[in-house]
């Protein structure tokens, strides 16, 4: 079973560009999400979906973020007119609520760290 | 709001030396599950334990133990005879659950602490 995979890993942009990140959960996992994490600090939730539903996001994500999960499998995470402060690592995560595979933990992939330039 | 307090921003110990990292958390839930993940310098976060609010025995898992104490709400992290490859940065972390005790999810991270260990 492979684990979280998370594309692409690094991305320079200038900004005011849009950029996308993409996740892929572990095969089956219901639960997705998303999370910053900036240097020096933990990561901070920003979103997270149950299938295809966006069940929470947070006041950190504004309406220039947006996240989607259209099949309930991968997520994609926009961010739109990109901002220095957007710089950080974007995390994805994965966990099953159902299943053999029950349990809460959540299964981090490697992120992908944005420069905004 | 839930919080996440890791006092210790960083700990530099010698091999071999035993470690404890600590963690403080609050929350109005009665229901909760408390992490602590490890990230490495390779940046991927390794799930190291889950622990039910419900249960408070300590637990032992090679080098690793736990110690878990709902009186002081403290989840404390132990490794024993600690080696160079336990540098890391390690989270504690809080995840608060609905009345059906269902995990909401969302996890809130202290800020880590960064672990040396010198050889």
């Amino acid at each position: 079973d492979t684990g979280v995979s998370q594309d692409p890993r690094h991305k320079i942009t200038k900004r005011g560009q849009n950029v996308t990140f993409r996740c892929d959960p572990i095969s089956e996992h219901n639960r997705l999400y998303w999370y910053r994490q900036t240097l020096g600090q933990g990561p901070e939730f920003l979103t997270y979906f149950q299938n295809e539903a966006q069940l929470e996001k947070s006041r950190l994500l504004s309406d220039r973020f947006s996240a989607e999960r259209p099949k309930g499998s991968f997520s994609t995470l926009e961010i739109q007119r990109t901002e220095q402060g957007d710089s950080a690592m974007y995390l994805c995560a994965s966990s099953s609520l159902t299943g053999p595979d029950f349990n809460y933990e959540q299964y981090f992939g490697p992120g992908t760290r944005l420069t905004v330039t | 709001a839930q919080k996440v307090t890791q006092a210790q921003t960083e700990i530099s110990v010698v091999e071999k030396e035993d470690v404890t990292l600590d963690c403080v958390y609050e929350t109005r839930d009665t229901t909760y599950y408390l992490f602590w993940y490890k990230q490495p310098p390779s940046g991927e976060l390794v799930f190291l334990i889950r622990r039910n609010s419900f249960d408070e025995q300590n637990e032992i898992s090679g080098r690793y133990s736990w110690n878990f104490q709902k009186s002081t709400s403290s989840f404390n992290f132990t490794i024993t005879a600690s080696q160079v490859v336990d540098s890391a940065v390690y989270f504690c972390a809080l995840s608060e659950t609905n009345a059906g005790g269902t995990s909401y999810g969302k996890l809130t991270f202290g800020q880590g602490t960064i672990l040396t260990v010198h050889p």
